[in-house]
């Protein structure tokens, strides 16, 4: 079965500056999930969907941060105005019936 | 929300020898321990889970139990080997009532030959 996909897989952008992150789940998957992964930390959630609507965005930094789920399937994370300290890994995960998968992640670098 | 608390932050252990990383967690309603693997640059992969209603749990070299009274579940890697060096994290989650995944903060085990 194919996994979990996102793209792109790096990205170098200037703070203030905006960037938009896919992620494809595995077919079938209700739940989707992004976080965010700092270099040496757990993954922090960020927001999770089932289906198209959301469940929790309560540690989205709603100001700058935003992402949806039209449709249900794919999902997009936006960021607009980057700062330094978003430097990190978006990784993408989707779940069915409890496991998490995850996708290979998406390395932002803020300069 | 729930807590999830992870030691030791760095581990080494020689060849052979046996790993042991730790967790508490906070909300008593969380039902679902998973324990992820990541290697550098990759993304986190499953290796071993348990739900409440069992205590210990086993795959190979690698075991996790859980306190549910004392709010706390290990991982055991017996007969290490260097393709055990990874980082490791824990999570606690809510299955059927939200399902949100709370992780630790990571064990970076280092398997020395």
């Amino acid at each position: 079965e194919a996994g979990v996909a996102q793209s792109p897989r790096y990205k170098i952008i200037e703070k203030r500056q905006s960037v938009a992150f896919w992620c494809n789940p595995i077919s079938g998957h209700a739940t989707l999930y992004w976080y965010q992964q700092i270099l040496g930390q757990g993954p922090k959630l960020l927001i999770q969907f089932q289906n198209n609507g959301v469940v929790d965005d309560s540690q989205l930094p709603k100001d700058r941060f935003s992402a949806e789920r039209l449709k249900g399937v794919d999902s997009t994370l936006k960021i607009q105005p980057a700062k330094l300290e978003d430097s990190a890994v978006y990784l993408c995960a989707s779940s069915q019936f409890g496991e998490l998968f995850f996708g290979e992640g998406s390395r932002l670098t803020v300069l | 929300g729930e807590n999830v608390e992870q030691h030791p932050s760095t581990l080494s252990v020689q060849e052979g020898d046996s790993a042991v990383i730790k967790c508490t967690y906070s909300d008593s309603a969380s039902n679902y321990f998973p324990w992820y693997k990541q290697e550098l640059g990759k993304r986190p992969q499953l290796i071993i889970d348990i739900r409440s209603n069992v205590g210990e749990k086993k795959d190979q070299r690698i075991a996790v139990t859980l306190n549910k009274t004392a709010k706390h579940f290990s991982l055991h890697i017996t007969e290490t080997q260097p393709e055990d060096s990874a980082v490791y994290f824990c999570a606690a989650a809510r299955l059927n009532t939200g399902n949100q995944f709370y992780f630790g903060t990571g064990t970076s085990l280092t398997v020395i030959p």
